[in-house]
């Protein structure tokens, strides 16, 4: 089945702007809604994104989300070390009919 | 207060079955889509299958086709995933999720299932 693709790992110093892309087709983001994911060790993952770039209420707007074609990204601005978790885009795939979950990317603060 | 709590994770055999159950609470399973999403030791998470909010429509990945099952029982307020022919690669820690591509998505903490001789 087709996945969506993410860098394994991304970094940066606290204060610093991370992007995090997320890439697929016209199946999945191409045509459907782009949500993010944060998972903090230990932690039940948490919404971070819904439908291409809606902030849940209580997520700091420091995270912010787009989507141009069959790509998206997920932005941290002013990174700081709480951020320091594994980030998943996800999408529903219309040929396969499935939820596609990114590969996930490592986010480290140094 | 929206809660999920998945139990009946444990070490089963290869080959072996197990029924995973999430009780759910602040909601009801009539009124979202539900999922199980799965993480492997060091590896990613993975969606695993759905169920929409009418209990009418089931969607699985690939790997568990004819193997696993997702099913409700609303007046329990509870969602299961019965696993057979279970295989060391289904080893891992399953997640509930309610409404994973809406806007109102919760997960739950998770339960373990090792698939192991």
């Amino acid at each position: 089945q087709s996945v969506l693709t993410q860098p394994p790992s991304a970094s940066g110093t606290p204060g610093q702007r991370v992007t995090i892309p997320c890439s697929g087709s016209t199946a999945n983001i191409g045509s459907k809604n782009v949500n993010w994911y944060q998972h903090l060790p230990g932690m039940a993952p948490k919404l971070l994104i819904h439908t291409n770039d809606q902030r849940p209420s209580g997520v700091p707007d420091r995270f912010s989300a787009s989507k141009s074609g069959t790509s998206a990204s997920l932005a941290i601005s002013g990174l700081q070390s709480e951020d320091e978790a594994d980030y998943y885009c996800g999408a529903w795939d219309n040929s396969l009919s499935v939820y596609l979950l990114g590969t996930g990317t490592k986010v480290t603060v140094l | 207060e929206v809660q999920l709590v998945e139990s009946g994770g444990e070490l089963v055999q290869p080959g072996g079955s197990l029924r995973l159950s999430c009780v759910v609470s602040g909601f009801s399973l009539t009124d979202h889509w539900m999922s199980w999403v799965r993480q492997a030791p060091g590896k990613g998470l993975e969606w695993v299958a759905n169920m929409n909010e009418h209990g009418s429509q089931t969607y699985y990945v690939d790997s568990v086709k004819g193997r696993f099952t997702i099913s409700r029982d609303i007046a329990k307020n509870s969602l299961f995933l019965q696993m057979n022919s279970l295989r060391g690669e289904d080893t891992a820690v399953y997640h509930c999720v309610k409404s994973i591509g809406g806007s109102g998505t919760s997960w739950g903490q998770g339960t373990l299932v090792t698939v192991s001789s």
